[in-house]
């Protein structure tokens, strides 16, 4: 079974610097993808990032960056030069390859971006 | 391409009433999923379509609640004699066959039983 960890439940950062949220897995599987999906308060959930298993290189887009530790079974999300429109809760999700390709979300993290 | 979309946004009931959501997929996504979301926590995965099939039911889907995909287009799920508990919010997602690109989220059906 898959399991998705988020041990913080909310992290505040100022406007304009680095804030990195926390996730573990577990998953015996070899195929899977790891993903960052931004909850605002709108409610729609969007994806920010998404993680092959199988790459090494970490994964970046924009202001968003993460650094996967397969070993160690860690994906944390990195925002940068952070923003207001940030805000929101970020939830961290796995799938696995194959069937019916299901995530499994953690608890969220509610991100807090003070001026 | 319109997203995703879910009706109604909200959804008062008195319990032991039914209810009946609906999600308009992407035109050209096969795969259809819904999630549930309680206050607090990230959605868990309910049930998915591949077209009309449902494929995979989880063991949260009992059998108060009901989801159909006729003609593989847009979705229903039905919950009959509703309970407090089941308050949450209803997500439905789609994706074509590459869902590790990510799904399309629908902005959900908040369900409030009272």
């Amino acid at each position: 079974a898959q399991t998705v960890t988020q041990s913080q439940p909310e992290m505040s950062v100022q406007e304009a610097e680095t804030v990195t949220l926390s996730c573990t897995y577990d998953t015996s599987e070899s195929d899977y993808y790891l993903f960052w999906y931004k909850q605002p308060p709108s409610r729609q959930m969007i994806l920010v990032i998404r993680q092959e298993a199988y790459k090494q290189q970490n994964a970046t887009e924009n202001r968003f960056s993460v650094n996967f530790q397969k070993a160690a079974k860690s994906f944390s999300l990195k925002i940068s030069d952070s923003q207001l429109g940030d805000a929101a809760m970020y939830f961290c999700a796995s799938l696995l390859q194959g069937g019916s390709e299901k995530l499994v979300f953690g608890k969220g993290t509610k991100l807090t971006v003070n001026p | 391409d319109t997203g995703v979309s879910q009706d109604p946004r909200h959804k008062i009931t008195k319990r032991g009433q039914n209810v009946t959501f609906r999600c308009d997929p992407i035109s050209e996504h096969n795969r259809l999923y819904w999630y549930r979301q309680t206050l607090g926590q990230g959605p868990e995965f309910l049930t998915y379509f591949q077209n009309e099939a449902q494929l995979e039911k989880s063991r949260l889907l009992s059998d108060r609640f009901s989801a159909e995909r006729p003609k593989g287009s847009f979705s229903t799920l039905e919950i009959q004699r509703t309970e407090q508990g089941d308050s949450a919010m209803y997500l439905c997602a789609s994706s074509s066959r590459g869902t590790v690109y990510g799904y399309t989220f629908g902005s959900g059906t908040r369900l409030t039983v009272v």
